[in-house]
């Protein structure tokens, strides 16, 4: 079964340091794979994917991903945290040959002023 | 273009009773998700729809469960009778059809809470 893994399940930040949210994946084929966002009492919201193109991906709001086959990872970054990013992170993974997504446990990122 | 809708926002409802949970997805797009967020744990699928059909419900929990697709457009969830483990929030997502487009896009979620 396709299992995902966020390392850390809160992570606080100070405002214009880096954020760095971690994520791997179980599957010997690379899957789709997914970052979302939860903003305070709203819904889940896409910041970005990969499907196998390029394996850094530029998200919405500063973020971006690199998928590492060789480390079946697919890290969040962001190069200066803003207050607004303080959200509940989600990666996320499809299969190949599925349609449903396997959500990690979530992190949770405050941002410190 | 709208976004995936889903009425209500909240509904809080006492054990036995029935609620049901209304998601509209995407206009145009076939795929229809159910998903649950029971409190402290992860995200979990509950069923997928393509237009009117039920194409894979192997995370329904059971058969208090009961989602329908009229004339693949919009979806119900229907809890009946509901328990205290039902709790949580349930989320609606959409995608297109085509294979390559595994994209879902998610609703706001129902914030279900049964005492």
């Amino acid at each position: 079964a396709q299992s995902v893994t966020q390392l850390g399940s809160h992570v606080s930040v100070s405002e214009g340091a880096l954020v760095l949210l971690r994520c791997n994946y179980s599957s010997s084929v690379p899957p789709y794979l997914f970052w979302y966002v939860q903003y305070p009492n709203q819904g889940l919201q896409l910041l970005l994917k990969y499907t196998s193109a390029a394996t850094l991906v530029k998200g919405i709001n500063g973020f971006e991903a690199e998928f590492k086959k060789s480390e079946t990872s697919f890290h969040l970054t962001k190069p200066s945290a803003h207050m607004s990013d303080a959200a509940e992170y989600f990666c996320a993974v499809i299969r190949s040959n599925d349609y449903k997504l396997s959500f990690g446990a979530g992190t949770t990122v405050t941002v410190r002023a | 273009e709208a976004g995936v809708t889903q009425f209500p926002s909240h509904s809080v409802i006492e054990k036995g009773q029935t609620v049901t949970l209304r998601c509209d997805p995407i206009s145009g797009h076939d795929n229809l998700y159910w998903y649950r967020r029971v409190m402290g744990k992860e995200i979990k699928f509950l069923l997928h729809f393509v237009k009117e059909s039920k194409q894979d419900e192997s995370g329904m929990p059971n058969n208090r469960f009961l989602a329908e697709r009229t004339g693949g457009t919009y979806s119900t969830l229907k809890v009946q009778p509901a328990e205290l483990e039902d709790s949580g929030v349930y989320f609606c997502a959409s995608s297109h059809a085509s294979g390559t487009q595994r994209t879902q896009y998610f609703g706001p979620g129902t914030r279900l809470l049964v005492l």
